[in-house]
Formats: C-alpha cells, structure tokens, sequence
C-alpha cells in the first residue's frame, strides 16, 4: 500500500520568510511519481511539478524548489521569499507506474503567509 | 490554455436523493478520474475510467457510486441515493495518457447532503 505523510498539518510565517513543506512517503513499487499541489482559499487544486523516481535532481521554478531524496523517501518543498499569495493548502501526492495510475494524497499542510 | 471543467458548483441535495456531477475532461485526455474531498481533510481517489471501462476503483465506490461517458465530451459521477456522508467536495481530473502524465483537476463540485 502506498502512503503519503505530511507532517505539518500548518505553518505560519511572515512575508518574505522562506519556508519547507515537508513529505515522506511510502511505497513498495521500485518505480513512482511524486506530485504538489496547491489548494488556493478558491478551493481548486493547482499542479505544481511532478517527478519521476529515477530522477533524483532537485528542481528550481521561480521561488519555487523541490528536493527529493530517495534514501530517506522524502520529496520536500521550499518557499523563498514567501508572500501573501502563496497562503494555500499544499498536497504532496505520489502515483504508481501502471494504468490508472491513481493519486495517493497526504495530509496537505496549511501556509499562512502573513504580511 | 485548455481545462478541465465541472458542472454545477454546489449542490444540495437530499438524503437518499440521487444526484450527478458533470465534468467536461480536456478535450485529446484518455484517462480520467473522480476524487472526493470531505472539508478539511485530505483528497480522496474515488474511480479511474479509460477507454468506456473502469481501470480502477478504491473502497469508496461502492455500489451507490457509478460513472458514465454519455457522449464525446462529459464525465458524470452519479450517487443513487445520497447518505449525509457523502457531503465533499468532488474533482474531475483527467491525464493525456495515463500512466505517466500529470492529472490536471478542474475546480470541483461542492456537493452537501441533508
């Protein structure tokens, strides 16, 4: 069985603060997908990134970064410069290699950005 | 740039009333899928659907749960008789392939049962 946790069910910090969101995950399959995704107050859910499991190299978008290290079945996510509009949900998901390939959502961690 | 969409935006419904939700999946997407989110907890996969069948389902969708493709375009869950739990939020997603394409969400059916 597969299994997402995160462990930061909130955060809160100050504008401009840079901040980690944090996710491990489990699973038996040698092959996966690790995804984020941003749940804004609107209630939709925004793809972030997705990452295969045989490509370890972190990935850097804007104010965004994702460091996944497969020793220690983590794929975390950081903020910097954090600002207001980056409050939201954030779900770390992870999918198997096969047909159907359905997501395995965590927890989801709640970022209040205050200015 | 393309989207997934859903129809209606909130729903009220009754106790043991059947209801369907409506999703138009991006237009050259294979695969597509219900997820289920009660408020404040995590997303929830519901069904997976490709090729006029379903590829896979979790212990949610029972018997009370079916999905169709009526025509080209719509996606529709259908719930035959609605229990108060069933209140959450629905999401239609859909993926270009399947196995290894990224599942884009549309914005969700809040659907609340009395």
């Amino acid at each position: 069985a597969q299994k997402v946790t995160q462990a930061q069910t909130e955060i809160s910090v100050v504008e401009k603060e840079d901040v980690t969101l944090d996710c491990v995950y489990e699973t038996r399959d040698t092959t996966y997908y690790l995804f984020w995704y941003k749940q804004p107050p609107s209630g939709e859910l925004v793809f972030l990134i997705r990452r295969n499991s045989f490509d370890e190299q972190n990935e850097i978008s804007g104010r965004y970064s994702w460091n996944f290290q497969k020793s220690t079945s983590s794929f975390n996510f950081t903020i910097t410069a954090s600002q207001v509009v980056d409050s939201a949900v954030y779900f770390c998901a992870l999918s198997r290699d096969n047909a159907g390939n359905m997501l395995t959502f965590g927890g989801g961690t709640r970022l209040m950005v205050k200015p | 740039e393309p989207e997934v969409t859903q129809t209606p935006s909130h729903q009220v419904t009754q106790m043991g009333q059947e209801v369907i939700l409506r999703c138009v999946p991006i237009s050259n997407h294979l695969y597509f899928y219900w997820y289920r989110q009660i408020l404040g907890q995590k997303v929830e996969f519901l069904v997976s659907f490709y090729n006029n069948e379903i590829s896979e389902k979790s212990e949610i969708f029972d018997d009370q749960f079916s999905v169709e493709r009526p025509d080209g375009s719509n996606f529709t869950l259908k719930i035959r008789s609605t229990k108060l739990e069933d209140s959450a939020m629905y999401f239609c997603a859909s993926t270009h392939v399947g196995v290894q394409e990224t599942q884009y969400f549309g914005p969700g059916t809040r659907l609340l049962v009395l």
